[in-house]
C-alpha cells in the first residue's frame, strides 16, 4: 500500500524555469511532510520539511505548499539550475518516527 | 565519522549466498534506519532501531532478513539465502531522536546485486 503518491516520474526544464512535483497522500496521521533530494550514487538529502499548520513554506528557490483539506502538497524549485538536476522524494512521517516516501521525481534542468 | 558510513558500496553476490551489509551511524544518534531502494522507485522502511533494540521490524521482507545493531552504534543487515529480487539499493539513515520532525541522515547506500 503506498501511502504517498508523486508525480510526474520525471520532468525537464530549461535553466532559469519553474520545477513543481506533486504529492498526495493517505495517511491523515501524517504531520510532517520532507522532501530529500539524492544526487546519483549519493544517499537522499533532507531539503526542506513543513508541518500541516502552515500552508507554504519557502527557504530560498524551494517553496513547499501544503493544501490539508486536499491532502496535497508540492514543490516547487524556482530559477531551476543544472546543479538541481537530481532526484526528488516526498515523504509522510508521524509520531511513529517511519517516513513513508513517494516513488521519485527525476529532474533534469537543461543549461 | 562526519556522515552515515555504509560498506560495502557495492556487492554481487550469486543466488543464494548470505550477505552482511554495515551501516556506521552518527556518533551519538540513538536512532537507526534501514530502507531499501529499487530500481526506480521510492524508499521501503524496513527496520528501525532505537538504541540496540528494533521495536519495529515490520518492514523486513521476509525471515530471510535480519539486522542487529550493537554497542547503540554499527548496524548488519544479514540477507540469508539471497534472490534475485533482493537486488537494490539498501539505505541506512540515524537521527539523534526518533520521532517526527527528526531529520534522518542517510548513507549512500549499499548496491546489491543478485546474479
Amino acid at each position: 500500500q503506498q501511502q504517498v503518491k508523486q508525480s510526474p516520474q520525471s520532468l525537464i526544464v530549461q535553466k532559469g524555469g519553474i520545477s513543481i512535483i506533486n504529492c498526495a497522500y493517505e495517511n491523515t496521521a501524517f504531520d510532517y511532510f520532507p522532501w530529500y533530494q539524492q544526487f546519483p550514487g549519493k544517499g537522499p538529502a533532507l531539503l526542506i520539511a513543513i508541518r500541516p499548520d502552515v500552508s507554504e513554506k519557502k527557504e530560498g528557490r524551494f517553496t513547499i505548499s501544503f493544501n490539508k483539506s486536499a491532502k496535497q502538497f508540492s514543490l516547487h524549485i524556482m530559477d531551476s539550475q543544472p546543479g538541481d538536476s537530481a532526484t526528488y522524494f516526498c515523504a509522510g512521517g508521524s509520531n511513529d518516527y517511519k517516513l513513508s516516501f513517494g516513488a521519485g521525481t527525476t529532474v533534469t534542468v537543461r543549461a | 565519522g562526519a556522515g552515515v558510513s555504509q560498506s560495502p558500496s557495492n556487492k554481487v553476490t550469486e543466488k543464494g549466498k548470505d550477505v552482511e551489509l554495515r551501516c556506521d551511524p552518527i556518533s551519538g544518534h540513538t536512532a537507526l534506519y534501514w530502507y531499501r531502494q529499487r530500481l526506480g522507485q521510492g524508499l521501503e522502511f524496513l527496520i528501525y532501531f532505537q538504541g540496540n533494540s528494533a521495536p519495529d521490524k515490520s518492514g523486513l521482507p521476509s525471515d530471510r532478513f535480519s539486522a542487529e545493531r550493537t554497542g547503540e552504534s554499527v548496524s548488519t543487515l544479514t540477507i540469508q539465502r539471497t534472490q534475485q529480487e533482493d537486488s537494490a539499493v539498501y539505505l541506512c539513515a540515524s537521527s539523534w531522536v526518533s520521532g517526527s520532525g527528526t531529520e534522518a541522515f542517510f548513507g549512500q547506500g549499499t548496491r546489491l546485486t543478485v546474479v
